[in-house]
């Protein structure tokens, strides 16, 4: 069964450093999602693209965060420096372009940030 | 104003029961709308989706839509130990397009064997 796949799983670090998140989406989807998630709270999206283009990152922290997916496919989620308040789980999911059950977004394991 | 609400429990049922989780949004153009699954410090996994007015079942599990009152919720019949986990509430917008879920704060089921 095809997976998001995403890494590292687990990354702590220290404030003021740079940390990097991968995630290879679902083969064919076009669509793909980060999420970052704080303890006891919902998913809530930092950025979305459709194929190689920034679909929506209204809610990305341009000061310290970048994304890209520069092919269409796998995508990275920088953030430098990290501060003590970036520590969550860390979602990327994907789904295929289009409307209703296309829509239909699968998550990768996710990356748990601690920052020290 | 929180546009997905639940209640964030825990819902504590025995081994056996129907766990009822609820959920409501704010949104009424909202199209699609999904429940999740999530044990503690894993990613959410996709239990059941619907788009239409009324139940859809699927094993165990049936999701009822109500868009008159805005109101989406999940049945879990025959709850087991291994249901019990964090059940995310989500919401889609846009019926044309790809766009990003909206999540409730989840729901925290305990079921006691």
């Amino acid at each position: 069964e095809a997976e998001v796949a995403q890494s590292p799983r687990y990354k702590i670090t220290e404030k003021s450093q740079a940390v990097a998140f991968w995630c290879d989406p679902i083969s064919g989807h076009a669509t793909l999602y980060w999420y970052r998630q704080i303890l006891g709270q919902g998913p809530e999206l930092l950025v979305q693209f459709q194929d190689e283009s920034v679909v929506d990152d209204s809610q990305l922290p341009k000061d310290r965060f970048s994304a890209e997916r520069l092919k269409g496919v796998d995508s990275t989620l920088k953030i430098q420096p990290a501060e003590l308040g970036d520590s969550a789980m860390y979602l990327c999911a994907s789904s295929l372009q289009g409307q209703g059950a296309q829509n239909t977004q699968y998550f990768g394991p996710g990356t748990r940030l601690t920052v020290l | 104003q929180k546009e997905v609400e639940q209640n964030s429990g825990p819902l504590s049922v025995p081994e056996g029961a129907i766990a009822s989780l609820n959920c409501t949004y704010s949104d009424r153009v909202s199209q699609s709308f999904f429940w999740y699954r999530q044990y503690s410090g894993k990613s959410p996994e996709l239990i059941m989706s619907i788009y239409s007015n009324g139940d859809k079942e699927d094993g165990r599990f049936t999701a009822q839509l109500n868009k008159a009152s805005q109101y989406v919720s999940l049945l879990i019949r025959d709850s087991q130990p291994s249901d019990s986990a964090t059940y995310l509430c989500a919401v889609n917008a846009a019926p044309t397009r790809a766009t990003p879920l909206t999540f409730g704060t989840g729901t925290r089921l305990a079921v006691r064997p």
